[in-house]
């Protein structure tokens, strides 16, 4: 999975809990993402960023929050956790914007 | 709104013969497609990427059909072997955004 991990691998949790999710790379890009996986949905990009500090929105950002203090962590972060955010969450990576995307191993989620 | 439409859901195929999926994208600034290749419990693994410039793009036994004018493009998988079985996506990019957009995906079943 291209030198990337992700923590923690499955997590369950209540509805209106906070829940934060990590990527780690080894791989030293620059540009890190979050997607999420549905059924019926494809990914999806949540939110993703171009540096250290440097974040954006994607298409399904609503309810998320991320942040990344260093080249290698990007964390995203469910402020209050409520049942649609049940999915299976994804970190890519790219060196460049060439587009070239290698994703992580991927944390199912359950919100109960 | 479903940026790349991909067909079919499940396909099985017996082991020898050709597995093909097709996109569909209505989007004319979209100038990279790339397909995914995911095995349950594991992140999408980057297969195969095709630029507009071309029109075919061989790997292997993996082959990108584009057809710009249609704006349609398919993946062929010769010689299908029981270790193909796995869900497939496609995906989207224009120059200048850090959104992929990812079809449905195809469950494939090669059976011996």
């Amino acid at each position: 999975d291209a030198g990337i991990t992700q923590s923690p691998r499955h997590k369950v949790t209540e509805t209106g809990t906070p829940v934060t999710l990590r990527c780690h790379q080894t791989e030293n890009h620059r540009y890190m993402y979050w997607y999420r996986q549905d059924p019926g949905h494809g990914l999806r990009l949540i939110h993703y960023s171009y540096g250290v500090k440097d974040t954006d929105k994607g298409e399904v950002s609503d309810g998320y929050s991320v942040s990344r203090s260093k080249t290698e962590d990007f964390l995203l972060t469910l402020e209050s956790a409520t049942s649609s955010q049940t999915s299976v969450y994804f970190c890519a990576i790219s060196e460049s914007r060439t587009y070239e995307q290698y994703f992580g191993p991927g944390t199912r989620l359950t919100v109960t | 709104q479903q940026q790349v439409k991909q067909s079919p859901q499940s396909l099985i195929v017996q082991k020898g013969g050709i597995s093909i999926i097709n996109c569909a994208y209505e989007n004319t600034a979209f100038d990279y497609f790339p397909w995914y290749q995911q095995f349950p419990g594991k992140g999408p693994a980057l297969l195969i990427a095709i630029r507009p410039d071309v029109s075919e793009k061989k790997e292997g036994r993996f082959t990108i059909s584009f057809n710009k004018s249609a704006k349609q493009f398919s993946l062929h998988i010769m010689d299908s072997q029981p270790g193909d079985s796995a869900t497939y996506f496609c995906a989207a990019s224009n120059t200048g955004a850090n959104n992929l957009f990812f079809g449905t995906g195809t469950r494939l079943t090669v059976i011996p």
